[in-house]
């Protein structure tokens, strides 16, 4: 049982817009930045948002997140069928003193 | 280019120990924080552990799953990160990623990562 709950699963038709959220508690999202992850079948993940809301250099602006209380949002724009893949939240848990990750969220374009 | 290598990996019986290698070109190890994130198969991302610079202490920290039998350490002349593994058991079995970046009190964020090793846990 991960401690960041994310939902398994989302579907959406390509060109929409897709949000996932990540759900924790005062321990972890409430009081320290989220990244969110993007793992393609058979690669290593990928950072697309670090500190809530930041992108690195060469991710595009498809891309954003977004953090209020306890929750963090993966928000992609303009859908194409090579996002699909799984996406994971993680941020550090200041009781466990540790890193923690979402279970994961599988994205479909179709 | 950052390049992260993992090494090190296979298939190992319950009980036993194998050290992960990962060594890393194109930025400046010593001044890098380093964290093991492992992947059961066909699982979610576990993270492993933590490794702080000399620079800022060279702290290390665990989850609870290792705690104890797992032991992160660096070779800076080397630009090798190692994980220790020791008292391995089945549910180890994983793809263990090394990745930089801050991951502490405030946040945690891996911006680089290697193409992974695979450890087996198996009789």
């Amino acid at each position: 049982q991960s401690v960041l709950t994310q939902p398994p699963s989302v579907s959406v038709a390509p060109g929409q817009k897709v949000t996932i959220s990540c759900s924790g508690s005062s321990s972890n999202i409430g009081n320290n930045y989220v990244s969110w992850y993007q793992q393609l079948p058979g690669t290593a993940p990928k950072l697309l948002i670090y500190d809530n809301n930041k992108r690195p250099s060469g991710i595009p602006d498809r891309f954003s997140g977004s953090k209020s209380g306890t929750s963090a949002t993966l928000g992609i724009t303009g859908l194409q069928t090579g996002d699909e893949a799984d996406y994971y939240c993680g941020t550090w848990d200041s009781s466990l003193s540790a890193g923690v990750f979402g279970g994961g969220t599988k994205l479909t374009v179709l | 280019e950052m390049q992260l290598v993992e090494s090190g990996g296979g298939l190992v019986k319950p009980g036993g120990s194998l050290r992960l290698s990962c060594v890393v070109s194109g930025f400046t190890f010593r001044n890098a924080w380093m964290s093991w994130v492992r992947q059961a198969p066909g699982k979610g991302l576990e993270w492993v552990g933590r490794i702080k610079s000399k620079t800022d202490g060279g702290t290390t920290d665990y989850a609870a799953p290792v705690k104890g039998r797992f032991t992160i350490s660096r070779d800076d002349s080397k630009d090798t990160l190692y994980l220790q593994m020791n008292s391995l058991k089945t549910e180890d079995t994983a793809v263990y990623y090394c990745s930089t970046g801050y991951c502490s009190t405030g946040s945690c964020a891996f911006d680089n990562w290697g193409q992974g090793t695979l450890v087996t846990v198996s009789s």
